[in-house]
């Protein structure tokens, strides 16, 4: 079986400061994990996608996440927030054709 | 077209009513996805088609929601006699490809609130 825990319901940053959202996964064989953002009353918009290659990850907007599978952790930073970051972030996992995603984390950027 | 469209966006329906609800795949994509997203949680798997072959339906909830992808392109989900618990964002996702290596693209959902 396989799981997400995203740490943190509710993330709050300054504009500019780091960005840090946690997810830990359960999984039984090598995952795929993905991250997703979701703007209010949009569907879920693809960030970075972690498929076995290299641990760091990078992807839009600047955003990136580093596989740690001793720590069973897939962690998205990125260096300095931006107010147009404020949006709902999920953390997924696959190892087959379904997704199991976290309950989500809501990122709020203080100006 | 360009994404992954759904119909309608907004729909509310009295307790008992049946509702379809429709997901218009990006041309060419062999796989397509339900999720329900209940407020606050995350998405949660329903069903998934590989063109018109329905291959997993394990996380539909009740025998009341029912799909469908007759010609391996546009899918309707229904659900009939709708319940409050019913009350959710369903989301639907599309593949060009099968398997894990594959992001999704997801439409915008449609919100569905039973009354």
């Amino acid at each position: 079986a396989q799981s997400v825990t995203q740490l943190g319901s509710h993330v709050s940053v300054s504009e500019g400061a780091l960005v840090l959202l946690r997810c830990n996964y359960s999984s039984s064989v090598p995952p795929y994990l993905f991250w997703y953002v979701q703007y209010p009353n949009q569907g879920l918009q693809l960030l970075l996608k972690y498929t076995s290659a290299a641990t760091l990850v990078k992807g839009i907007n600047g955003f990136e996440a580093e596989f740690k599978k001793s720590e069973t952790s897939f962690h998205l930073t990125k260096p300095s927030a931006h107010m147009s970051d404020a949006a709902e972030y999920f953390c997924a996992v696959t190892t087959g054709n379904q997704f199991y995603f976290g309950t989500g984390t809501s990122l709020t950027v203080i100006p | 077209g360009a994404g992954v469209s759904q119909s309608p966006r907004y729909k509310v329906a009295k307790r008992g009513q049946d509702v379809a609800l429709r997901c218009d795949p990006i041309s060419g994509h062999v796989s397509l996805f339900w999720y329900q997203q209940a407020l606050g949680q995350g998405p949660e798997f329903l069903t998934y088609f590989q063109n018109e072959a329905q291959l997993d339906k394990s996380g539909l909830p009740s025998d009341r929601f029912f799909a469908e992808r007759p010609e391996g392109s546009v899918s309707t989900l229904k659900i009939q006699r709708t319940q409050q618990e019913d009350s959710a964002v369903y989301l639907c996702a599309s593949s060009f490809r099968v398997g894990p290596n594959y992001g999704y693209t997801f439409g915008s959902g449609t919100r569905l609130t039973v009354v």
